[in-house]
């Protein structure tokens, strides 16, 4: 069966610090992978998706980044952080493209 | 623009009631249409995906409708229990694209 992995699980981090949020996926290969913000009273908002290696679609221009180095690893990175970057960070994958995604567990990150 | 709207926002039964929760979209031509719990400070945990041509989708005590033309689904939960409590998210596609778009969700509490 297929798992997703994300960590860390919170992380507390000043502003204009860097950010590195990994999310992994196995029991499947060249998944469409996904990474959301859910900020307090704001709803799940997509950030990127990706549907291969190396592509990657941005949906809300922002301070962040996100690569695909492997097949089933996405990245979710700023140089430097603010304090509207606070809020709960989803990553998920479907198997094709209108499929049905599934989450990870989230990352909670506080900037302080 | 599609717009997602779930309502109520929070909503509390006692355990053993059947309930209906709502989501609407402003645009009906859906590709399709997606139920999510989330439980508290957890990622999203997929329930039924109902396709634009199918009219109710069931999984257990779950049970989705869609209708397209009125642009609505319900998510009922029949014989609810305390392990229902959670926030339930609707979250819709237009295209065989990757993109959904999230309703703000329903906080359930059921007491026991």
């Amino acid at each position: 069966s297929q798992t997703i992995h994300q960590w860390p699980a919170t992380l507390v981090q000043p502003v204009g610090s860097p950010l590195s949020l990994e999310c992994t996926v196995e029991g499947t290969s060249n998944p469409n992978l996904y990474w959301y913000r859910q900020a307090a009273g704001r709803g799940l908002q997509l950030l990127f998706y990706s549907v291969g290696i190396g592509q990657i679609s941005s949906e809300v221009p922002q301070n962040l980044s996100a690569s695909r180095p492997q097949d089933r690893q996405f990245i979710l990175s700023s140089k430097k952080l603010l304090l509207s970057d606070s809020g709960f960070y989803l990553c998920a994958w479907s198997a094709f493209d209108s499929g049905p995604q599934h989450f990870g567990d989230g990352t909670r990150l506080s900037i302080l | 623009k599609q717009e997602v709207t779930q309502i109520p926002a929070a909503l509390s039964v006692p355990e053993g009631e059947n309930l209906v929760l709502n989501c609407s979209f402003t645009d009906s031509a859906i590709y399709n249409l997606q139920w999510f719990r989330q439980d508290p400070g957890k990622g999203l945990t997929s329930l039924l995906l109902i396709q634009s041509s199918q009219r109710e989708q069931t999984s257990g005590r779950l049970n989705a409708s869609l209708d397209k033309s009125s642009g609505r689904s319900t998510l009922y939960i029949a014989a609810s229990q305390p392990g229902d409590s959670a926030t339930y998210l609707c979250a819709v596609r237009l295209d065989a694209g990757n993109m959904l778009t999230f309703g703000g969700g329903t906080r359930l509490m059921v007491k026991p």
